[in-house]
């Protein structure tokens, strides 16, 4: 089964800093989808970004990127220009290309925005 | 921009008891997820339902838990006889197509404790 990773369950940045949340995974698969959730208090998870993992190009979207590296297994979210509307829990998530419909959660990482 | 509701957002049950919590998925989507997070641990997968039947469930999705769609908007799952161990937040999701990476959109959750 497919395992999805975050070491760092807290994490805090400086308002209009970079931050880099990480994220690694277990699989056997060689198509695959990956995804990063935001998750504000007491808010629903929406999607920050995804990532085919047949595409070479890390995905960006305006301050958020990924750094998609498929040999080493890793996924990894930057923030830039960090506002306090970014602090949440962050979720990483993993999805078979050719499997099942379920997520493969991490357990997610704490931002905290600092004024 | 619609989005996926839980209600309720926090239930209160005896062991033993039986509950239902409840979802509105989007209107327009075909696939409905079920997914919880003990607390501290990931979230994790426990069905998904298409087309008036479950098409993937995980080991924790026994005999004790049932989905139903009974009325075309509401998507329910039932858990017939709560133990302790089934306190945890549940979330809601849907998609509207399952064999690709389209994103899962989530509900905010419900809380389940069981006393």
């Amino acid at each position: 089964a497919q395992t999805v990773t975050q070491s760092q369950p807290e994490m805090s940045v400086q308002e209009a800093e970079t931050v880099t949340l990480s994220c690694t995974y277990d699989t056997s698969e060689s198509d695959y989808y990956l995804f990063w959730y935001k998750q504000p208090p007491s808010r629903q998870m929406i999607l920050v970004i995804r990532q085919e993992a047949y595409k070479q190009q890390n995905a960006t979207e305006n301050r958020f990127s990924v750094n998609f590296q498929k040999a080493a297994k890793s996924f990894s979210l930057k923030i830039s220009d960090s506002q306090l509307g970014d602090a949440a829990m962050y979720f990483c998530a993993y999805r078979s290309a050719s499997g099942g419909n379920q997520f493969y959660f991490g357990t997610g990482t704490s931002l905290t925005v600092i004024p | 921009e619609p989005e996926v509701t839980q209600t309720p957002s926090h239930q209160v049950t005896q062991m033993g008891q039986e509950v239902i919590l409840r979802c509105v998925p989007i209107s327009n989507h075909l696939y409905f997820y079920w997914y919880r997070q003990i607390l501290g641990q990931k979230v994790e997968f426990l069905v998904s339902f298409y087309n008036n039947e479950i098409s993937e469930k995980s080991e924790i999705f026994d005999d004790q838990f049932s989905v139903e769609r009974p009325d075309g908007s509401n998507f329910t799952l039932k858990i017939r006889s709560t133990k302790l161990e089934d306190s945890a937040m549940y979330f809601c999701a849907s998609s509207s197509l399952g064999k690709t990476y389209n994103e899962q959109f989530f509900g905010p959750g419900t809380r389940l404790t069981v006393l």
